[in-house]
């Protein structure tokens, strides 16, 4: 069975430009999370997206936004890059919406550098 | 508010040397606890979960926790580590509510000498 799948593995940018990184969940998972690994800060919360939905967002500005599709993969959309957007983006998958009985399952991430 | 903290940011093992991780966690009820592993250029793979019933859990690779809820803490353990276990760990607790966001600690990078 394939894990979660990201694409691309790397992405450079330049500040102001727009970003698009894609994640496909584990198959038969309805539940994608985004997580942002950036250095010094540790993992951070996203998005989570159930069954085409967003349920829950971190804390973070508004050019960060994203969509699940009907075949349950999520696309994550940064806006205006800034250089602190440079990180490893992590994305996760769950069997369902009550996430919290169900483990979430992680991708190998998208790492974005700006230049 | 909900966190987890992993007191040590290094640890340094010999190979064949037991191995305990340490992870305490601030939680309002009983919490879903997770370790994971991270490998360089990798994404989190999931070692073993806690969600309720016996406290000392089996995970992959030889490792288990166990959770002290007198203590609010899911230590990480491993009889004996193997060259390939050197990576960072991470303890997670979560998902609060209905928020699916998991809380992670900084992490403990695992060095493990030949």
């Amino acid at each position: 069975e394939a894990g979660v799948t990201q694409s691309p593995t790397h992405l450079i940018k330049t500040r102001g430009q727009q970003a698009t990184l894609r994640c496909s969940p584990i198959s038969g998972h309805t539940s994608v999370y985004w997580y942002q690994q950036a250095l010094g800060l540790g993992l951070q919360f996203l998005l989570w997206y159930d069954e085409g939905e967003e349920r829950n967002r971190g804390n973070f500005p508004p050019r960060f936004s994203g969509r699940q599709f009907p075949n349950y993969s999520s696309e994550l959309n940064v806006n205006a890059l800034e250089l602190e957007d440079s990180a490893l983006y992590l994305c996760a998958s769950s069997l369902n919406r009550q996430g919290g009985n169900q483990p979430q399952h992680f991708g190998d991430g998208t790492r974005l550098s700006i230049l | 508010a909900q966190s987890v903290t992993q007191p040590d940011i290094h640890i340094t093992v010999s190979e064949g040397a037991s191995l305990e991780l340490r992870c305490n966690y601030s939680y309002g009820a009983t919490p879903y606890l997770f370790w994971y592993v991270q490998s360089p250029g990798q994404g989190l793979q999931l070692l073993l979960k806690y969600f309720s019933g016996d406290t000392l859990v089996q995970g992959i690779k030889g490792f288990e926790a166990e959770f002290k809820r007198s203590q609010s803490s899911f230590n990480l353990r491993k009889p004996s580590v193997h060259w390939s276990d050197a990576a960072e760990y991470f303890c997670a607790v979560g998902p609060s509510g209905n928020t699916g966001k998991l809380i992670f600690g900084q992490g403990t990078t695992l060095q493990v000498k030949p």
